[in-house]
Parts: structure tokens; C-alpha cells; sequence
């Protein structure tokens, strides 16, 4: 497709539960990000990837957080043991390169109940 | 660790005004600085990229400067229209990571026709 896409758009979860969520980038691009919104805040960055690996995974609050890009253009979040506090929408983004501009997802929007 | 600030949190203006809002960061040692757009219920759409070697980026009625030495940054809009209304978020890196960009809180703009 033309622009990022994300899947889950919306996203309803029992605390406890095991949720992932997927992005498709822009084809070509070689940079994806995750990053987290809670409303009202600026989005928080939580993993930056190049290519396959994480070049920067810092953003990540805990481990039960882990994303994955296996071939370089898909990527996973996955949460584990979800709580109440990870609602929020997870916007996911990516670029030609780390220092170009970045496209963004319309994000999932994620309810922990 | 780098810190962005937006002034104002909002702003409401009649139709036709031109208007600037403001962006602060704390770590000078920045790759490039973003400014997007975010309407309501939606992803971010990328408006201008000010890589750290250029002074400033235009885009039809978009200005943004950018003062690395002072950590400020603006975006100009002018002659505004109701279709400008959105919330505008600023992000830079902290220069560390490309990847890893610290949003602003955003400044809310209602233009009034």
C-alpha cells in the first residue's frame, strides 16, 4: 500500500492477556518505529529498528514488551501479560532512513479491560 | 536526557491570521527536527524535516525555523483557514539515536471561520 499500515485498528484485551500488534511500513523503507500515545502526551518513542534488528530498543518499559522485524519489513509488538496501565494507541512509523522524514500509521488502538 | 517543549498548549484564532507556535528542546546535539500534524483520532502526518545543517524548511504556508544554538525551534502558518485546525507536535533526537525521536506535548490550533 501507499502509506503504513496497521492492524489491529482497535483492540479490546482482558488484563493478563497476550496481545500483538502488526506494521506493515512503506515499501523501501528501511527504518520502523514503534512508539506509544496516551492522550493528551506527545507520542513516547519504545523501539527503532534498521533493517532487521532493533538499533534502539530503550523506549521498551518492560519485558513484557518485544517486537521483531524477522525479513525487514513486517513488524510485531508483542505484549505479554497485558495490565490496565498499556492502554493506549501504538503508533507505528517508518522511513527511508533513520535521518529522513517519517510516515506514520493511523495506530492501534488498545484497551486493557 | 532531551526535553521538547510546546508553547502554547493552544491556541484559538480567527480565520486568516498568520500565527507562530513555538518549540524548545534542551540537547542542542540534535540530528534534525520534525514538525507534524495530528487530527483528532488519527496518526501524525510529517509537515516539515529541518535536518541540523539547514536554518529553515518551507512548504506552501508553512515556515519552520530552527535555532540550534538557542534549542528553539518555530512553525510559521499563515494566513490561517478552519482546515488548519489540529494539534502540531514537535520532535527532535537527543543526538544519540536518529531513531529515537522526544515529542512535544503538542499545541492544539483552532482556527474559527
Amino acid at each position: 500500500g501507499a502509506g503504513v499500515s496497521q492492524t489491529p485498528s482497535n483492540k479490546v484485551t482482558e488484563k493478563g492477556k497476550y496481545v500483538e500488534l502488526r506494521c506493515d511500513p512503506i515499501s523501501g523503507h528501511t527504518a520502523l518505529y514503534w512508539y506509544r500515545q496516551s492522550l493528551g502526551q506527545g507520542p513516547e518513542f519504545l523501539i527503532y529498528f534498521q533493517g532487521t534488528g532493533a538499533a534502539d530498543d530503550s523506549g521498551l518499559p518492560n519485558d513484557r514488551f518485544f517486537a521483531v522485524r524477522p525479513e525487514g519489513s513486517v513488524s510485531t509488538l508483542k505484549i505479554q501479560r497485558t495490565e490496565r496501565g498499556d492502554s493506549a494507541v501504538y503508533l507505528c512509523a517508518s522511513s527511508r532512513t533513520a535521518d529522513d522524514t517519517i510516515y506514520f500509521g493511523e495506530g492501534s488502538w488498545l484497551t486493557v479491560v | 536526557k532531551q526535553e521538547v517543549t510546546q508553547i502554547p498548549a493552544a491556541l484559538s484564532v480567527p480565520e486568516g491570521e498568520n500565527l507562530v507556535l513555538n518549540c524548545s528542546f534542551t540537547d542542542s546535539a540534535i540530528y534534525n527536527l520534525q514538525w507534524f500534524r495530528q487530527d483528532p483520532g488519527k496518526g501524525l502526518t510529517s509537515l516539515l524535516l529541518i535536518q541540523s545543517s539547514q536554518r529553515e524548511q518551507t512548504s506552501g504556508r508553512l515556515n519552520a525555523s530552527l535555532d540550534k544554538s538557542s534549542g528553539r525551534s518555530t512553525l510559521y502558518i499563515a494566513a490561517s483557514q478552519p482546515g488548519d485546525s489540529a494539534t502540531y507536535l514537535c520532535a527532535s533526537d537527543d543526538g544519540g539515536s536518529q531513531g529515537n525521536l522526544i515529542f512535544g506535548k503538542g499545541t492544539k490550533l483552532s482556527v474559527k471561520p
